[in-house]
C-alpha cells in the first residue's frame, strides 16, 4: 500500500462549480498535512496545510482532516481556470520528510 | 516569506559533464533542504536529505557519487550531477525548511530543467 494515495484524475469541473480532491494516508502517527499546487512545468507550491481535525478555510480553498479515517481532502470553490493544476498531497509521517501522493490534475472548462 | 531560488533554472549540457545546480532560502534560515526529481508526467521523487553542516542522506537508489550535494551554510545547499548522462535528463526541484518550524512545511524552489545531450 502506497504511503499516500489521491483520487486518480485528471478532474474536470465548470467554472465556478466546486472541485473536491481525496487523499488517504497509511501511517498513524502522521502530524501534519499539506497540499501543493504545481502548474505545468513549474514546481510545486505550497497552498494549504493542515494540522487538526476538522475544515481551514483560505480563500476559496477548505482542507478538511480526518485522523481517525485517515483522509484530507481539499474543496476549491468557484473554481477558475487559473486552478487548472496538478494538486499534491503530501504527509509527514516521521522527521523532516513529507510523503507525496501522486497527484490530481484538475482542469477548469471555461 | 519562505522565497527559495534555484539557479540556473535550465542548463543543457553534453553527456559526460558536470553540473552545479545552487539551491538559497533568501528570507528565512533553511536546517534541512530536499533534492528531488521528477521526471515528465511523473510525481516528485525524494533524492536526499541535507542538513546544513553534515553529510547528505540519500534515499535508496540514488547514487551518493553520482549525485554530490553539499549543505554549507543555513541558506545554500549545492547538487553536482557528476558525469551526467541522457537518462539523467529530467527536472530538478529543491526545497527547504525552515529552522524552528514547527510543522515541517517546505517551500520548493522554482526547479532547474536538466537537459544531457
Amino acid at each position: 500500500q502506497k504511503e499516500v494515495e489521491q483520487n486518480s484524475g485528471p478532474l474536470s469541473v465548470p467554472e465556478g462549480a466546486i472541485a473536491s480532491l481525496n487523499c488517504t494516508y497509511s501511517d498513524r502517527v502522521s502530524q501534519s498535512f499539506f497540499w501543493y499546487r504545481q502548474y505545468s512545468g513549474k514546481s510545486p507550491e505550497l497552498i494549504m496545510s493542515i494540522y487538526s481535525n476538522g475544515d481551514k478555510e483560505d480563500g476559496r480553498f477548505t482542507a478538511q482532516l480526518n485522523k481517525a479515517s485517515q483522509y484530507v481532502s481539499l474543496l476549491i470553490r468557484d473554481s477558475q481556470p487559473s486552478d487548472s493544476a496538478t494538486y499534491l498531497c503530501a504527509v509527514n509521517p516521521n522527521d523532516y520528510k513529507l510523503s507525496f501522493g501522486a497527484g490530481t490534475t484538475v482542469t477548469v472548462r471555461a | 516569506g519562505a522565497v527559495v531560488s534555484q539557479h540556473p533554472s535550465r542548463v543543457i549540457c553534453k553527456s559526460g559533464t558536470s553540473v552545479k545546480i545552487e539551491c538559497r532560502s533568501l528570507d528565512f534560515q533553511a536546517t534541512t533542504m530536499f533534492w528531488y526529481r521528477q521526471f515528465p508526467k511523473q510525481s516528485l521523487m525524494l533524492m536526499a536529505t541535507s542538513n546544513e553542516g553534515s553529510k547528505a542522506t540519500y534515499e535508496q537508489g540514488v547514487e551518493k557519487d553520482k549525485f554530490l550535494i553539499n549543505h554549507a551554510s543555513l541558506t545554500l545547499s549545492t547538487l553536482t550531477v557528476t558525469s551526467a548522462h541522457p537518462e539523467d535528463s529530467s527536472f530538478y526541484i529543491c526545497s527547504a525548511r525552515g529552522a524552528g518550524a514547527t510543522y515541517n512545511e517546505q517551500f520548493f524552489g522554482p526547479g532547474t530543467r536538466l537537459t544531457v545531450l
